[in-house]
């Protein structure tokens, strides 16, 4: 089964300590993005990548970092400068070709941060 | 810059009915890509329907339908007989044709879609 994961579901971490965010393919996709999604909003956008080894800021990158060290994975850290960490999570990925270019998502880390 | 605006926060419906969901964009190029996106209480987000802006034939998938105006940067999304799963945000998104560093998806801030029974 092709598709995206992201682990766990849920995390809870104490203020002060910086937490990875897990996100996986294996649909063979070149591109892969991260957005924070605060309730009852819509998608901002974090980071992405296009190939490994490179990768952009987005609309909110202070206060995270990433690597893309392997095509199929795109780790999140969250450090501990992220002033309002709690929220949910979103990894997502696609391809680079003509054709389908929309995106596809993983099911979400729900982060709480206390 | 592209932009996607959704002007409509929240919208309800009775069940079996059709409803219509508004977006606009503003974008200077000639060929791009459009989608309208589900994200159910479960908080997966689904693609619910894509368009490509050279295609003129407007997209549909089984009770969802677009109304893409290109000279008006419109695109509307459709929803007929209306179910209780239909319940969920929906996110409309524009995407560019050219694949250079910068390519990313321009999502909406969503509309929150209720279905009265």
């Amino acid at each position: 089964d092709g598709g995206i994961t992201q682990s766990p579901k849920y995390l809870f971490r104490k203020e002060g300590q910086n937490v990875t965010l897990s996100c996986e393919q294996n649909l063979n996709h070149d591109a892969m993005y991260w957005y924070r999604q605060d309730p009852g909003q819509g998608l901002r956008l974090i980071y992405y990548s296009q190939i490994v080894n490179d990768f952009q800021k987005g609309d909110i990158a202070e206060g995270y970092s990433v690597s893309r060290e392997k095509k199929e994975s795109f780790p999140l850290t969250v450090t501990s400068a992220q002033k309002n960490p709690t929220a949910f999570y979103l990894c997502a990925s696609s391809v680079r070709t003509s054709g389908r270019r929309e995106q596809y998502f993983g099911p979400g880390t729900r982060l709480t941060v206390t | 810059a592209q932009t996607v605006t959704q002007s409509q926060p929240e919208m309800s419906v009775q069940e079996a009915e059709t409803v219509t969901l508004s977006c606009t964009y503003d974008t200077s190029e000639s060929d791009y890509y459009l989608f309208w996106y589900k994200q159910p209480p479960s908080r997966q987000m689904i693609l619910v329907i894509r368009q490509e802006a050279y295609k003129q034939q407007n997209a549909t998938e089984n009770r969802f339908s677009v109304n893409f105006q290109k000279a008006a940067k419109s695109f509307s999304l459709k929803i007929s007989d209306s179910q209780l799963g239909d319940a969920a945000m929906y996110f409309c998104a524009y995407r560019s044709v050219p694949m250079n560093r910068d390519d990313k998806i321009i999502f909406g801030k969503g509309t929150r879609l209720h279905i009265l029974p």
